[in-house]
């Protein structure tokens, strides 16, 4: 199945800065997810989010999802050492999830 | 808070032989899924199961077969592994009532076929 097109593909940003990643689809979704996977681990969910419109706070962590259906938005504010990883968005539309490949994000101290 | 195991952190098996990994979650959740994940294809659904001895094929089924014969608990077979085989190996588990969405996953296993 199409999965999601995420962007950027790496980030590279000092400590302190913001951050921000989108994905879109040609499909639309019912929800949208964000997941953060650490080296050798598994993806962490971060944000669920429900509603075409809806913006979610998880700490530093903001999602949006878009208003079309057919994207969603991330941003990290003020950013620190333990914020790198790789941050996958995720969209599902009645029990058909499809993943974005993932950001990659490193953040100089 | 939501936990799922996997079996095996990393495993090392010879081409041709059957491999299982195991993955069981705490939740009493009815959804439970198995991914592999492969840098630069993200990752990609090979099995799921909405219960108990109920089981459906993802978008990658072929060398892999699945069984769940208790809720908490879902297994992959690799009836004879192969060097294409060789990834990152996700379980994830979920509530229906949110749908798919919310999948929490387990830690991985990082199966390596020679």
């Amino acid at each position: 199945g199409q999965q999601l097109n995420q962007s950027p593909q790496s980030m590279f940003i000092q400590e302190g800065e913001d951050v921000s990643m989108n994905c879109t689809s040609s499909s639309i979704f019912n929800t949208w997810l964000w997941y953060k996977q650490d080296p050798g681990e598994g993806p962490v969910l971060l944000i669920a989010l429900y509603k075409a419109g809806e913006l979610t706070s998880n700490g530093r962590l903001t999602a949006q999802f878009g208003i079309t259906r057919k994207d969603s938005f991330l941003n990290i504010s003020a950013s620190i050492p333990s914020d790198v990883g790789i941050y996958f968005c995720a969209g599902d539309n009645n029990n058909d999830m499809r993943f974005g490949a993932g950001t990659r994000l490193t953040v100089k101290p | 808070d939501v936990k799922v195991t996997q079996s095996s952190r990393y495993l090392v098996k010879r081409t041709g032989e059957k491999v299982f990994l195991e993955c069981v979650q705490d939740m009493d959740h009815e959804n439970m899924f198995w991914y592999r994940q492969d840098p630069g294809l993200g990752l990609r659904l090979i099995y799921f199961s909405y219960d108990v001895k109920m089981k459906e094929k993802g978008d990658i089924p072929e060398g892999y077969s699945v069984s769940r014969e208790k809720k908490e608990r879902f297994s992959l077979i690799l009836e004879s592994a192969s060097t294409n085989q060789t990834s990152m190996y996700l379980c994830a588990s979920s509530s229906p009532w949110r749908g798919w969405g919310e999948q929490y996953f387990g830690p991985g296993t990082r199966l390596t076929v020679t």
